[in-house]
């Protein structure tokens, strides 16, 4: 199976601060890469596909990047409703594999 | 808008089965498109367990294909979901969700989810 890692697992952010969070995948993947919130008590809910893709809905302050191994989602300005857990999920290669998610804390 | 709602019994005895099922609205399982499951135990990360398209036609993640079972019901427009010989690793919360694959693969819609716990 495809191994994601991802850093930091958890950070703390003020609201207005720009946000990066880093997913590796233990073997190229292309750009078959999603990103996902999910709040406690919910599921998972997409932001990103294809590395980069906004799913429609999602404000423009997400956003995604990269390729292969190594992507990124950034998140340009946090908002009191961004604190949450993020996943990224690789679909390049049976079975999807999730990362382990980082969660975003008020600071 | 497609809508995805999963159901069940939430307690199942250790070596039992676990029987889901997910109804679909908004859109036909007849028409396109593959559906998933996933789950994730209480305070921990996201497994994929499977996918099934329309025909049937199936795909288990190898660590769990001995005790999976999916199927489709397009009378109903639900999917279900089986797992045998259940133990107490297989508490979790289980989601059904709908998995593009064109023209990129995604998992665009999720269910809200249902707590499956395995104790006697």
């Amino acid at each position: 199976d495809i191994q994601l890692t991802q850093s930091p697992s958890f950070l703390s952010a003020s609201v207005g601060d720009r946000v990066t969070i880093t997913c590796r995948a233990s073997q190229g993947i292309s750009s078959f890469l999603a990103w996902y919130q999910q709040k406690p008590g919910k599921a998972p809910k997409l932001l990103i596909y294809a590395a980069s893709t906004l799913q429609s809905g999602v404000p423009s302050r997400f956003s995604g990047s990269g390729s292969g191994t190594d992507f990124t989602l950034t998140i340009s300005s946090l908002q009191p409703e961004d604190f949450a857990t993020y996943y990224c999920q690789q679909l390049n290669t049976y079975p999807p594999t999730f990362g382990p998610g980082t969660t975003v804390d008020i600071k | 808008q497609v809508q995805l709602q999963e159901s069940g019994p939430g307690l199942v005895k250790p070596s039992g089965t676990l029987s889901l099922t997910c109804a679909v609205s908004g859109v036909s399982i007849s028409n396109s498109h593959w559906w998933s499951w996933v789950r994730q135990p209480p305070g921990k990360g996201l497994e994929w367990i499977g996918e099934i398209y329309r025909s049937g036609s199936t795909t288990y993640n190898p660590s769990l294909q001995s005790r999976v079972t999916m199927s489709v019901d397009k009378s109903k427009n639900q999917l279900s979901l089986s797992l045998s010989y259940v133990t107490a690793a297989d508490t979790a919360v289980y989601y059904c969700a709908r998995e593009k694959k064109i023209p990129v693969p995604v998992f665009d819609a999720w269910g809200q989810g249902t707590l499956v716990t395995v104790s006697s």
